[in-house]
């Protein structure tokens, strides 16, 4: 298994464009989560999927924010428009089941200028 | 009082010595606990899970202690390679999500 595919690795964007992180979970994990890390506040969970429903959303900093899985093997997360304090690196990872240890992808380095 | 927190570090250790960390968490109901390393730029991985009645995978050990709600990770015969940042993980009760400790950063010298 390829593990769990992010794209792209590196993002830089001028402040108010849109942006669009894309992720494709290990086959088989009924779980995907979309996590941010930053020196200041560490990994933080933004939202989480199970069987490609959100069900937890509260960690979304505002409306700015959305995420998508449309199918077993696809996630989005767009932020529009971006601000410089969203730069960041944004996981996403998948698990097959409540319990289990994450597998991470290699993260996207958002930078918003 | 954060949900789970970590010995600050850094950890400066000569090769081959021993390094204990240490993981207090708050939510009493917690099920699961893991310990994940992250190299410098790169994503966690999974070190180990950590189970009550502790375990050992090569150098690495895992304690947990429910009663005062921490979890250790000792490593013996520490090596250059060791050197990343050790993560507490947490489940939240009744939901999937884990959460994160800040980390300890250790730096094995040679």
């Amino acid at each position: 298994d390829a593990g769990v595919i992010q794209s792209p690795r590196h993002e830089v964007t001028e402040m108010g464009q849109e942006v669009t992180l894309r992720c494709k979970p290990i086959s088989g994990h009924d779980y995907l989560f979309w996590y941010r890390q930053t020196m200041m506040r560490g990994l933080e969970l933004l939202i989480y999927f199970n069987n490609n429903v959100p069900i937890d959303d509260s960690g979304m900093p505002e409306d700015r924010f959305s995420a998508k899985m449309p199918n077993a093997s696809f996630s989005t997360l767009k932020i529009q428009p971006s601000e410089p304090r969203d730069s960041a690196v944004y996981f996403c990872a998948s698990s097959p089941d409540r319990g289990r240890g994450y597998t991470f992808g290699s993260g996207t380095r958002l930078t918003v200028v | 009082r954060k949900e789970v927190e970590q010995d600050p570090g850094p950890f400066n250790v000569p090769e081959g010595a021993t390094v204990a960390f240490n993981c207090t968490y708050s939510n009493s109901a917690s099920q699961s606990f893991f310990w994940y390393r992250q190299d410098c730029r790169k994503e966690p991985k999974l070190l180990m899970s950590v189970y009550s009645s502790g375990n050992e995978d090569g150098r690495f050990t895992a304690q947990l202690n429910r009663a005062s709600q921490y979890i250790s990770l000792l490593i013996r015969d520490s090596k250059l390679s060791d050197s990343a940042t050790y993560l507490c993980v947490v489940n939240e009760p009744y939901g999937q999500n884990f959460v994160f400790g800040p980390g300890t950063r250790l730096s094995v010298l040679p």
